[in-house]
C-alpha cells in the first residue's frame, strides 16, 4: 500500500530533551515536507526537500532541523524542544518537487506535547 | 509571496443542500491551487486541483471547484451535501512548498 508513515504518533516530552520524529514514504517520491498544524493557523511549512541531500526552509523553520540522506526518509529533529513547539505535525510527499502540479500525500500526523 | 485565504471558519449546511466553501488567492503568475480535506484524527487527503485549462475542476467524492481569475477565487462546491462530508477543509497554493489557508470546518446536519 502506498503511504507516508510517521513515528511516533503521540509524544509527550519535557523542555530541552532532544527528539526525532521519523517520516518514511514508499512511493519513490522526490519531494518531502514537514508541516505543523495549529488551531486557527492552518498548516505551516517547516522544511521541505526537493530531493536527496537538498533541503530548504519553509515559513517556520526556527527550532527544527531536517536531513535527507535517503529518498524515502525525512526525519524532523527538535534539538531543544520548547512548549511553543507543542503542535500536530504532518509529513507529506509528492512525486516531483520541481513540478508544482503534483498533489501531496500526507502521513497520519504526530501529536507532540512539550511540557 | 503566494497565499490563500479562507474567509469562513465554519460553514453549516443541511444534508441534501448544496455547499460552498470559499477560498481566495493572491499569487504572482499562474496559480496552482489545491483543496484538501481532513477528517478527525487523520492526515489530509487530496480532493482536487487547478493547474490550467477548464475553470471547473472535478474531484473526489463529488466535489468540484470553480477557478475565477477575475475574482481571484477558487471556491469548493458540492451539489448535494452528505453528513459524511463533515470535516475540515483546506485550500492551498503551491509555492516552493505549499501554503495553506487556516481551514474551514464544514458541518452537515441531517
Amino acid at each position: 500500500e502506498a503511504q507516508v508513515t510517521q513515528n511516533p504518533r503521540y509524544l509527550i516530552t519535557v523542555t530541552g530533551k532532544k527528539l526525532t520524529v521519523t517520516c518514511s514514504q514508499n512511493m519513490n517520491h522526490e519531494y518531502m515536507s514537514w508541516y505543523r498544524q495549529d488551531p486557527g493557523l492552518g498548516l505551516r511549512q517547516i522544511y521541505y526537500s526537493m530531493n536527496v541531500e537538498v533541503t530548504d526552509k519553509g515559513d517556520v523553520p526556527e527550532g527544527y532541523k531536517v536531513s535527507r540522506k535517503e529518498k524515502r526518509n525525512f526525519p524532523l529533529i527538535l534539538e531543544s524542544p520548547s512548549p511553543n513547539q507543542t503542535s500536530l505535525y504532518f509529513c507529506a510527499s509528492s512525486l516531483n518537487g520541481l513540478a508544482a502540479s503534483y498533489e501531496q500525500y500526507f502521513g497520519p500526523g504526530t501529536r507532540l506535547t512539550v511540557t | 509571496a503566494q497565499s490563500v485565504a479562507q474567509p469562513e471558519d465554519q460553514v453549516n449546511v443541511a444534508e441534501g443542500n448544496p455547499l460552498t466553501v470559499k477560498c481566495t488567492y493572491s499569487v504572482s503568475g499562474n496559480p496552482y491551487l489545491f483543496w484538501y480535506v481532513q477528517y478527525p484524527n487523520r492526515g489530509l487527503q487530496f480532493l482536487l486541483k487547478y493547474i490550467t485549462g477548464d475553470n471547473l475542476v472535478k474531484g473526489s467524492y463529488g466535489f468540484e471547484a470553480e477557478f475565477n481569475k477575475s475574482q481571484t477565487s477558487f471556491h469548493l462546491k458540492k451539489p448535494s451535501a452528505l453528513v459524511s462530508d463533515s470535516a475540515l477543509y483546506f485550500c492551498a497554493v503551491r509555492d516552493k512548498g505549499m501554503r495553506f489557508g487556516a481551514g474551514t470546518r464544514l458541518t452537515v446536519k441531517p
